[in-house]
């Protein structure tokens, strides 16, 4: 009973193309994020989105936008995939957006652009 | 910039030893600190999280803040050769995207 997933697991495309990931939760909670982890393992924030409110890692490029069509699901949109794009992207959940926001991760998409 | 720093290891331990993992932030202003295990090829799972400065247990596990020093250990008792993986460090400071500042986390090797 997966409480954070995602699909695709893998996802491999051309320079060039626009590509989506999926992802839900099924804890009820209110948080959800994106993140980055590059192949130095480093893992970075790019979104959160609670309520409707969107914030976004100003480090983000504008190719990259999420869409929640529900308080469950935050989809991540890639547009004019790069190279450097290339990364293992997770998403995440919490109940609380703040201080006490134990996150939750979802299994990954391992993005490969060519 | 808020920072997490993390030794990146190896860090090698006998089993049934204590591994020791380290942690220091720069935002002084930083509310809650979070210990993740990951597996090669797996996503980061959430083991241990405290707030206050202290101590807090959890079976085998100890958390250790002291936000005077904006220095964060995890303690492992009892380690087992299912305790080798890389031991993410996390910050919520607040601001930015509102997400956790991750370290580039430690690699323990425990060994049988």
């Amino acid at each position: 009973d997966t409480a954070v997933s995602q699909t695709p697991k893998y996802l491999v495309t051309q320079m060039g193309n626009d590509k989506s990931i999926k992802c839900e939760q099924n804890l009820g909670h209110d948080t959800m994020y994106w993140y980055k982890q590059d192949s130095k393992k480093f893992l970075k924030i790019m979104f959160s989105y609670n309520n409707k409110e969107l914030i976004i890692n100003e480090t983000v490029p504008n190719r990259f936008s999420p869409k929640s069509p529900d308080k469950a699901h935050l989809n991540l949109h890639i547009n004019s995939l790069e190279l450097g794009d290339s990364a293992v992207y997770f998403c995440a959940s919490s109940l609380l957006r703040g201080r006490g926001n134990e996150q939750f991760f979802g299994p990954g998409t391992r993005l490969t652009v060519l | 910039q808020k920072e997490v720093e993390q030794n990146s290891g190896p860090l090698s331990v006998p089993e049934g030893a204590i591994a020791s993992l380290n942690c220091t932030y720069s935002d002084r202003g930083s509310q809650s600190f979070f210990w993740y295990r990951q597996y090669s090829g797996k996503s980061p799972e959430l083991i241990m999280f405290i707030y206050s400065n202290g101590d807090k247990e959890d079976g085998r596990f100890t958390a250790q803040l002291n936000k005077a020093s904006q220095y964060v250990s995890l303690l492992i008792r009892d380690s087992q050769p299912s305790d080798s993986a890389t031991y993410l460090c996390a910050v919520y400071s607040g601001g930015g995207a509102d997400g956790l500042t991750f370290g580039k986390g430690t690699h323990l090797i425990i060994q049988p």
